[in-house]
């Protein structure tokens, strides 16, 4: 199974800012996926990270609010815009090799907007 | 509207016996299961998966039942390990996509 490691673990940010989420894996891999764990809640699909295209969103996601790169099959970066309370979850990169295999997950990042 | 349903937040169950956790959905497009576990501060470890063509899948300690009919997903864990206490997932995908549908989580508690 794929090693995928994001970074940063934890942060503390003020509502307003932007915070970038990066994600490395180990191997190629073919699809990247970033998803959102509010508290108490299921987690989320957000987008599909495309290596050399834009993302494709999930309803209730926009562009603006969550940019995504794939500048390769390695790693993508999820950056979390304008941040407010309400952005306040863990986020997860998880990637996937083909239709019938499972998802990996990463550690995640758990945001914290004061 | 929830696809996939979690209905018991959590479960307590002593060391040795067997647990089992529950998961409903609704959207018959759903052709893949998966169960995964999640401990605090880490992200989601895949478990044990099914395919809808299959109504059992067996891995060591861990079985996943799916019954299509009443679009019910169980997992039975056997015999319970403190070691398993953590938070388990239950995911559906649609058919020829990659996208996964995560129910709420059941915590699970075993004691020793």
């Amino acid at each position: 199974s794929a090693v995928i490691s994001q970074k940063p673990s934890r942060d503390i940010c003020q509502r307003g800012t932007s915070l970038t989420i990066q994600c490395q894996v180990d191997s190629q891999v073919t699809m990247m996926f970033w998803y959102r764990q509010q508290p108490g809640q299921s987690l989320t699909l957000i987008a599909t990270a495309n290596q050399g295209s834009e993302a494709t969103y999930e309803s209730g996601f926009v562009i603006d609010k969550f940019p995504i790169s794939r500048p390769n099959l390695t790693f993508s970066t999820l950056t979390v815009s304008n941040m407010s309370p309400e952005d306040s979850s863990i986020y997860l990169c998880s990637v996937g090799e083909n239709l019938n295999t499972e998802a990996f997950f990463g550690q995640g990042t758990r945001l914290t907007v004061v | 509207d929830q696809q996939v349903k979690q209905n018991s937040p959590s479960l307590s169950v002593q060391e040795g016996r067997i647990s089992i956790l529950n998961c409903d959905y609704t959207n018959s497009m759903f052709d893949y299961f998966l169960w995964y576990k999640k401990y605090p501060a880490e992200g989601p470890t895949f478990l044990i998966s099914i395919s809808s063509i299959k109504d059992k899948n067996e891995d060591g300690r861990f079985t996943v039942f799916l019954n299509k009919s009443a679009k019910h997903l169980s997992l039975h864990i056997v015999p319970s390990q403190p070691g398993d206490s953590a938070v388990y997932f239950c995911a559906a995908k649609y058919s020829g996509t990659y996208k996964y549908i995560f129910g709420t989580g059941t915590r699970l508690k075993v004691l020793a």
